[in-house]
């Protein structure tokens, strides 16, 4: 299985700020890689896929880069809804692994 | 609109089996795929597997091989998932997702249902 590792786990900032978090393949995935938002209570949103592609619908302040083994979700400026917990998800192979999370918390 | 519709919270015994509804509207049931993902409390996503609607076809995670199955309705646009001989640890929220259209060259979940709360508890 392929192992997904994200960092950091938690991460606090403020409205307005700018937030980068990581997230590294056990091997390469080419750009088979998905990012979900989950805000407490709720099902997870997907963000991104395919490393860049940002889903209809989402901000623009979400980006999402990278290839291979080495990936980002980038949040250009922190909104109050934006608060929550984020995944990283191959979908190079099955299983589909996820990350172990990243939890963003206000300053 | 395109959403999923889950059945509501169970609680099982120890070694019993559930079986986990995810009603599809707004959209071809049978032209996406139908994931499912696990949650226990304040843990990460863990998926368990997908079916094909049209065909039948599934693919489970090996962790579940043994105990999960994923069937579907046509007539009625519904996915399940039975998971058998639970233990505590499969106690979680349980999530159907939708996977991209057929052809897709990414696979991806856009349309989650709101989730199904099992607990497994003597």
């Amino acid at each position: 299985d392929i192992q997904m590792t994200q960092s950091p786990s938690s991460l606090s900032a403020s409205v307005g700020d700018r937030v980068t978090i990581t997230c590294r393949a056990s091997q390469t995935i080419s750009s088979y890689l998905n990012w979900y938002r989950q805000k407490p209570g709720q099902a997870p949103k997907l963000l991104i896929y395919a490393a860049s592609s940002l889903q209809n619908g989402v901000p623009s302040r979400f980006s999402g880069s990278g290839s291979g083994t080495d990936f980002t979700l980038t949040i250009s400026s922190l909104q109050p809804e934006d608060f929550a917990g984020y995944y990283c998800q191959q979908s190079y192979s099955t299983p589909y692994t996820f990350g172990q999370g990243t939890k963003l918390e206000i300053k | 609109q395109e959403q999923l519709v889950q059945s509501g919270a169970e609680v099982k015994k120890p070694g019993a089996s559930v079986k986990v509804s995810c009603k599809a509207s707004g959209y071809t049931f049978t032209s996406f795929d139908i994931n499912w993902v696990r949650q226990a409390t304040g843990q990460g996503l863990e998926w368990m597997g997908w079916m094909n609607p049209y065909s039948g076809y599934t693919d489970y995670a090996q962790k579940f091989q043994d105990r999960v199955t994923m069937t579907r309705n046509t007539s009625t646009s519904t996915a399940y998932m039975e998971l058998s001989s639970l233990r505590s640890e499969d106690t979680a929220v349980y999530y159907c997702a939708r996977g991209p259209v057929a052809g897709e060259p990414f696979y991806y979940m856009d349309v989650w249902g709101k989730g199904t709360t099992v607990t497994v508890s003597s």
